[in-house]
Formats: C-alpha cells, sequence, structure tokens
C-alpha cells in the first residue's frame, strides 16, 4: 500500500519557468512533510519540510505547500534553474521525533535550458 | 566535514549468501537509519538505531539486521540473499533530538544478488 504518491515520474520545465511537483499521501497520521532531492550517484538531500500546523513553508526559491483536507502537497521553485535538474522524493513522518520516514516513488525534474 | 562514509559503494553477492554493509555517520551524530531503495522507487526504511539499541524496524524480514557500535557506526547484515534484495542501500544519520531535516544521507552501497 503505497501511503505516499507521486503521481508524476517525470517533468520538464523551461529555465526560469515555475517548477511545481506534486505529491499525496493516504495516512492521516502522517503530520510532518519533507522534499528531498537526489542527484545521480549520490544520496538524497534535504530541500524543506513543512508541519501540519501550516500551510505553507518558503525558503528561498522553494515553497512547499500543504493542503491538509485533499492530503496533497506541492513544491513550487521558481525560478527553476538547470541546477534544479534532479529527482525529487516527498516523504512523510507521524509525530514529532518519530523518524521514521515514508518515500514517494519521485519525481524527475528537468530543466530545459 | 565528513558526512556520512557507506562502504562498500558496490557489491555483488550470490543467492543465499550472506552481506554486511557498513555507515560512518556524520560527526555529531547519534542516530542511524537503513534504506532500501529498490529501482524506480522511493527509499523504504528498514531500521534505526540508537545508543546502540533497534529504535524502530519497518516491514522488513528477520534476515535484515544491524548492529551500531559505542562509536555510533552502523552495519546493516541481510542473510540468505534473495534476488529481490538487490538494490541500493542508504544510511542516513541524525540527532536523536533532531527530526527529517537533521537525517544526511550517505550515497549508497549498491548490491547485486545474482
Amino acid at each position: 500500500d503505497q501511503q505516499v504518491k507521486q503521481n508524476s515520474p517525470s517533468l520538464s520545465v523551461q529555465e526560469g519557468r515555475i517548477s511545481i511537483l506534486n505529491c499525496d499521501y493516504t495516512n492521516s497520521m502522517f503530520d510532518y512533510f519533507l522534499w528531498y532531492k537526489k542527484y545521480p550517484a549520490e544520496g538524497p538531500t534535504f530541500l524543506i519540510s513543512i508541519s501540519s500546523i501550516k500551510d505553507k513553508n518558503e525558503d528561498g526559491r522553494f515553497t512547499v505547500f500543504l493542503n491538509k483536507s485533499a492530503k496533497h502537497l506541492s513544491l513550487h521553485i521558481v525560478p527553476s534553474q538547470p541546477g534544479d535538474s534532479a529527482v525529487y522524493f516527498c516523504a512523510a513522518s507521524a509525530g514529532f521525533g518519530n523518524e521514521k520516514l515514508t518515500f514517494g516513488t519521485g519525481t524527475r525534474l528537468t530543466i530545459i535550458p | 566535514d565528513a558526512g556520512v562514509t557507506q562502504s562498500p559503494t558496490h557489491l555483488i553477492k550470490t543467492r543465499g549468501q550472506q552481506v554486511t554493509l557498513r555507515c560512518s555517520p556524520k560527526s555529531g551524530h547519534d542516530t542511524v537509519s537503513w534504506y532500501q531503495q529498490a529501482l524506480g522507487q522511493g527509499p523504504q526504511f528498514i531500521f534505526q538505531y540508537y545508543e546502540e539499541e533497534e529504535r524502530q524496524r519497518g516491514n522488513f524480514p528477520d534476515r535484515f539486521s544491524g548492529h551500531q557500535f559505542p562509536n555510533y557506526s552502523s552495519e546493516l547484515n541481510v542473510n540468505a540473499l534473495l534476488l529481490g534484495d538487490s538494490a541500493l542501500y542508504l544510511c542516513a544519520s541524525s540527532l536523536v533530538q533532531g527530526f527529517g531535516y537533521g537525517y544526511t544521507f550517505g550515497s549508497g552501497t549498491r548490491l547485486t544478488v545474482v
């Protein structure tokens, strides 16, 4: 049972435009959500997170939105840069301090120069 | 500042054999978690170690076992290897008081079972 779903395996965006990556979850116990970025031959690196008490969190070019009622979150990257080309994973956890993360299957983002 | 170090980087084993993967956490981190990433999938949680004890475990059979040493380094052991165990094994370290953003992942060990 896939509790965290990323339904778009790939996404191509023109440099300078907005990239929007989506993630859905089914487990109502999840209350902390994270995005990780992964380059080939490297481990995932943390990008941005959001707690369920918020609906938005920003960090520079990256913004994560959370819609709890729809069990949906999205990552916006503005403006998109060639270095943003990577696989992006959405992850979720239940309860602060519970460090078991449940990951989605990832979305490969390609930024076209 | 050294991050998480995993060894070996690649490994080929035969069905039925046993394998040990090693992880040195980031300096200052006290908790080690192991994840399995099959091709085309997201990482799946295997277990987490803190103070040399298994703190949490995912949905993996007992063939998967681990250990944490006093210096916080960790080993993942897999017995009676199956073809389906072929995957990238990721080690992540963190502080027990930290959370997901505190995870630092290693580059992984690519295990191929033939």
